[in-house]
């Protein structure tokens, strides 16, 4: 079945420096979800991107979909203490269900 | 409070009892879906209503996981004969088919099976 591969699993920054994690599948996507999960929440979506090539952006969060439709990335800006949790991809497979990554937890040093 | 709301919000129980966890969704969504998370993995899809019909189910779930949404309103998920494996948090989301299946979670029953 479909799978979504993300990375890095764990990643800590000191507070004001970039961030960013990949999702990857290796077959089409029709659409990318990201969710945040503060620790000890539960996940809080963030975005979708439907089109080949779509870039958004949410204040520091900049979010790309692939020319192929097969990956995905999350660039975070200067990050703050407020971004630490664990960012998740999600993608729909057959129908309506939502296929997870791993997720990849940030971390952040002040 | 509008959200997604789920109880309990944590239940222990002995090997071998039956439990029973409920969802109630954001009332104008027809859309709810059950989800398992263990410690450092992703939301894995359990099964998916749309008003009262289960529409999906995974081929993971154990026979011994039943859910109903019997009037398309709140959702019920049993595990019965649980086992340790079962120790998990269960996650609820629901969604509006009218927007693009963005989930809205609610904030889970922790599971523990002693």
């Amino acid at each position: 079945g479909q799978q979504v591969m993300q990375i890095p699993q764990y990643q800590h920054v000191q507070e004001g420096e970039d961030f960013t994690t990949y999702c990857n599948s290796s077959t089409t996507l029709s659409n990318i979800q990201w969710y945040k999960q503060r620790p000890g929440g539960h996940p809080v979506f963030l975005i979708q991107l439907v089109k080949s090539g779509e870039v958004k952006k949410q204040k520091r969060l900049t979010f790309q979909f692939g020319e192929a439709k097969k990956n995905s990335s999350l660039h975070i800006t200067a990050t703050q203490t407020t971004d630490v949790g664990t960012y998740f991809c999600a993608a729909n497979q057959a129908g309506t269900a939502l296929i997870f990554g791993k997720g990849t937890t940030l971390s952040v040093s002040s | 409070d509008t959200g997604v709301s789920q109880d309990p919000r944590h239940k222990i129980t002995k090997r071998g009892q039956n439990v029973t966890f409920r969802c109630d969704p954001i009332s104008e969504h027809n859309r709810l879906y059950w989800y398992r998370q263990t410690l450092g993995q992703g939301p894995e899809f359990l099964t998916y209503f749309q008003n009262e019909a289960q529409l999906e189910k995974s081929r993971l779930l154990s026979d011994r996981f039943s859910a109903e949404r019997p009037k398309g309103s709140f959702s019920t998920l049993e595990i019965q004969r649980t086992e340790q494996g079962d120790s998990a948090m269960y996650l609820c989301a629901s969604s509006n088919r009218d927007f693009y299946n963005e989930q809205f979670f609610g904030p889970g029953t922790r599971l523990t099976v002693l």
